[in-house]
């Protein structure tokens, strides 16, 4: 079975450039997650949808970052402007269950420059 | 300030030895998790832990969840050099339904 599909696995910008990250999640999972890992911070949570409804978005850092889940199958992160302090991997989850296991993709690693 | 506090930070040693990484913190979680993640891939999970004094085993390694379930730790038997990797832990308090905050990480790595 495909695991979580995440595109690009890399991008690098300049600063002030729009990113969109995005996400695939496994086929009849219900919930998907969206994180960010850095050295300084570790793997913090940014926003959480259950049946493409965002449920939680209090980790989103500010108004340039947006999230939308259009569809079961598609989610797409947004950074708009873009600056050297989003650099980071971000990785996106999928759950039938968040309480029990969820499943991660291999992650973006976005550089801004 | 982190909500789960791992240690060590690093930690490199032979084939053959034993290891213990902890996973601290001063909330109650209602349920712990440890993951491991592998360069350039997301973590993938190892075990979820839910009672208070919970001893989990998977194969080499053992997974115990205080008493008090504020933490937490993973023992290896035996390492071996495909046990290295960043060890997370992640737990979820009771007023997080479904969100897992995840601590800084322990690096561990195991020469042959």
């Amino acid at each position: 079975d495909a695991g979580v599909i995440q595109s690009p696995r890399h991008e690098v910008t300049e600063m002030g450039q729009e990113v969109t990250l995005r996400c695939k999640p496994i086929s009849g999972h219900d919930y998907l997650f969206w994180y960010r890992q850095t050295m300084m911070r570790g793997l913090e949570l940014l926003i959480y949808f259950n049946n493409n409804v965002p449920i939680d978005d209090s980790g989103m850092p500010e108004d340039r970052f947006s999230a939308k889940m259009p569809n079961a199958s598609f989610s797409t992160l947004k950074i708009q402007p873009s600056e050297p302090r989003d650099s980071a991997v971000y990785f996106c989850a999928s759950s039938w269950d968040p309480l029990r296991s969820q499943h991660f993709g291999d992650g973006t690693r976005l550089s801004i420059l | 300030t982190q909500l789960l506090e791992q240690s060590p930070q690093f930690l490199s040693i032979q084939e053959g030895e034993n290891l213990t990484v902890y996973c601290n913190s001063s909330s109650v979680f209602s349920s712990l998790q440890w993951y491991r993640q592998e360069p350039g891939e997301g973590p993938v999970l190892l075990v979820t832990v839910v009672t208070g004094g919970e001893v989990k085993k998977l194969k080499r390694l053992t997974f115990q969840f205080g008493d008090a379930r504020k933490d937490s730790s993973l023992h290896i038997t035996a390492a071996q050099p495909g046990d290295t990797g960043l060890y997370l832990c992640a737990g979820r308090t009771t007023d997080s339904w479904g969100k897992f905050q995840f601590g800084a990480g322990t690096q561990v790595v195991v020469t042959p």
